[in-house]
Order: C-alpha cells, then structure tokens, then sequence
C-alpha cells in the first residue's frame, strides 16, 4: 500500500530555518516525481514546489524561490522540503503529494500525505 | 500564472441530490484537470484526472466534464461522505494552481 508519512513541522521564530521530511513507502520512489503543497489554517490549497523522479528537475512556487529547497535521497525513499528565512505568511500544513504516473513531473496527485503543521511565530 | 475561479464557494445539498461545481481558468489548458476531495481534517484525495477520467476505487457518482476554459465536476446522489470541500487544479504550466474551493454542506 502507497503511504506517505511527513514530519519535522513545529513552532518556529520568523527567519529562523525548519527542514520537513516526507518517508515513503509501497511503491518505487525513485520512479516519481514529489510535490509539496500547503494549506494555511482555514484556507485552501497552494502547491509549493516539485521534485522530478531522478532530481534532475525542480520547480517552485515564486513566493518561496531562494528560501526552500526541494530534495530527496532513494536511498532512505525520503523527500526533503528545507524552509529558510521563514515569515509569518509561512504558517500552514505541509502535504507531500505523489504525482500519480511514473516519470510524469505533473499530473493528478495521488496519494496525499497525512500533513504536518508549521508555525511561524514569534 | 493561471488564475482559476471556482464556482460556487458554498453549496448546499441533501443526501441524494445531484450537485455540480464549476471552475474557469484565465487561459486554454487543455484537459490538463483534476479535481480533489478534502474531508474536515483529512488530506485531499484525487478523484478525476484528465478532467474526465475517474480515478481508480473512485465511485462512478463522480463525473468530470470540459476543456479548454471551462469544466465541470457533478455528483450524482451526494452520499454523507461527501459533504466535503473539493478543489480544482490545473497542471498545464508552472506554477500549477489551485481554485479557490468549494464547500458542500448538508441543507
């Protein structure tokens, strides 16, 4: 069964660093690309950035260019999202999301991760 | 950037009632469509794709219609698991988009 599990979210100060992981399980990891998406409390869904299957290519949102980077290690089948810099507009869940064909950068996400909730505050 | 607008933000429905959901983009995207289930609390689901293929183990009371600018999403006999908010979301170009959600709450 596809599963993936995120973690690392917590309370953190503006500017200060937060670095989420997302394990995966059930499927080969090194054959699919892996989103970020965020959902700030009571709001609704914004996609953050991507990470190709091989890590060749990534892609971000604008709001986040220069302060996050997307990774991943096939070998620990684990995605990376390190957050730098963060400000207040940064507060929300973080989802890992699996793009639902092989080698396919985009297409439908599928499945979601459970989320894990960041916090910028002071 | 893609601007989606998404229609109605709010629905109200009853248990059997058949429902449709709208969302426009600013610009032709093709079929390059999905849209989402979110349940209170829980992680958003895939529901179709293509903006008209049914995802797997999802119920056929789903069905997604449209290209170009315009689509569709109607279910067909709301059933209590789906009085949820559901989202569009286009992956034509970077970066992809989501519209801005819409609620189904029980009448």
């Amino acid at each position: 069964q596809v599963h993936l599990v995120e973690s690392g979210g917590g309370v953190v100060q503006p500017g200060r660093s937060l670095r989420l992981s997302c394990a995966a399980s059930g499927f080969t990891f090194s054959s699919y690309g892996i989103h970020w998406v965020r959902q700030a409390p009571g709001k609704g869904l914004e996609w953050v950035a991507v990470i190709s299957y091989d890590g060749s290519n990534k892609y971000y949102i604008d709001s986040v260019k220069g302060r996050f980077t997307i990774s991943r290690d096939s070998s620990k089948n684990t995605l990376y999202l390190q957050m730098n810099s963060l400000r207040a507009e940064d507060t929300a869940v973080y989802y890992c999301a699996k793009s639902m064909s092989p080698r396919r950068l985009v297409e439908g996400f599928d499945p979601w991760g459970q989320g894990t909730l960041v916090t910028v505050s002071s | 950037v893609i601007w989606m607008t998404q229609s109605p933000s709010l629905l109200s429905a009853s248990p059997g009632d058949r429902v449709i959901i709208s969302c426009r983009m600013s610009q032709d995207i093709s079929t390059y469509l999905a849209w989402y289930r979110q349940k209170p609390g829980k992680a958003p689901e895939l529901l179709i794709y293509g903006a008209s293929t049914l995802q797997s183990g999802v119920p056929s009371r789903f069905s997604g219609s449209g290209s170009g600018t315009g689509f569709t999403l109607t279910i067909s006999g709301l059933q209590s698991e789906d009085f949820a908010t559901y989202y569009c979301q286009q992956y034509y170009t970077f970066p992809l988009t989501f519209g801005g959600g819409t609620k189904v709450e029980i009448k």
